[in-house]
């Protein structure tokens, strides 16, 4: 089937702007995670959810970061009030169960704020 | 704590081999490598189990040391397609959650 599908593939916001990223995951995956791509680094680790369940959130850099997977398919990361220092590929992965389970990742979603 | 790879970046020419190492601070159960090109998604390449067999993967194999709390990736007759930056990945363990922490990376280039 089809892969992980990310959108919009590319986002410039105005500082200030409220963005919405939305993640499409492989159909029956449970697990979801959303990393933060800095230009030159690693992903760095944001959300993860299992079907509707936020279980960690602890890498979100701050309140104005919300993300959720209500109906345990597709997810959004919600990012209020962006600033510069938010300028980033963010990236959706999904997996079909545990640790032993591969990261299945989308084409990510390069924002540049202004 | 993220895991620390080693060399940061390697210049390869086609027909060499290569070995990049990973290492944590934490007990590791399984460990994960990932491969991304410039501009694109990391890809799966395999994953190794606590207890498990060395994996392959075309001519990338990968071997993991409990007790040192290391894995290397070792690649064998390098290939210009194997140019990208190589990523481990070790599971967080803590409370309800299992997270995927991705190492620092090695750049790794293979030219003609």
């Amino acid at each position: 089937g089809a892969g992980v599908s990310q959108s919009p593939r590319y986002k410039v916001a105005k500082r200030g702007q409220d963005v919405a990223l939305r993640c499409d995951p492989i159909s029956g995956h449970v697990s979801l995670f959303w990393y933060q791509q800095a230009l030159g680094q690693g992903p760095e680790f944001l959300t993860y959810f299992q079907n509707e369940a936020q279980l960690d959130k602890s890498g979100l850099p701050s309140d104005r970061f919300f993300a959720e997977r209500p109906e345990g398919s597709v997810s959004t990361l919600k990012i209020q009030r962006t600033q510069q220092e938010d300028s980033a590929v963010y990236l959706c992965a999904s997996s079909s169960g545990d640790s032993s389970s591969p990261l299945h990742f989308g084409n990510g979603t390069r924002l540049t704020v202004t | 704590q993220q895991p620390v790879q080693s060399p940061q970046a390697v210049i390869l020419r086609e027909g060499e081999d290569a070995v990049i190492n990973c290492s944590s601070s934490k007990a590791l159960y399984s460990v994960h490598w990932y491969r991304q090109k410039h501009g694109e998604a990391p890809v799966f390449l395999m994953i190794l189990l606590k207890g498990g067999e060395q994996m392959r993967h075309e001519k990338i194999s990968a071997s993991f040391n409990e007790k040192k709390q290391q894995s290397s990736l070792y690649l064998t007759a390098s290939q210009l397609s194997y140019s990208g930056t190589y990523f481990c990945g070790t599971y967080d363990y803590g409370g309800a959650t299992n997270k995927l922490i991705f190492g620092t990376g090695t750049l790794l280039a293979v030219q003609p």
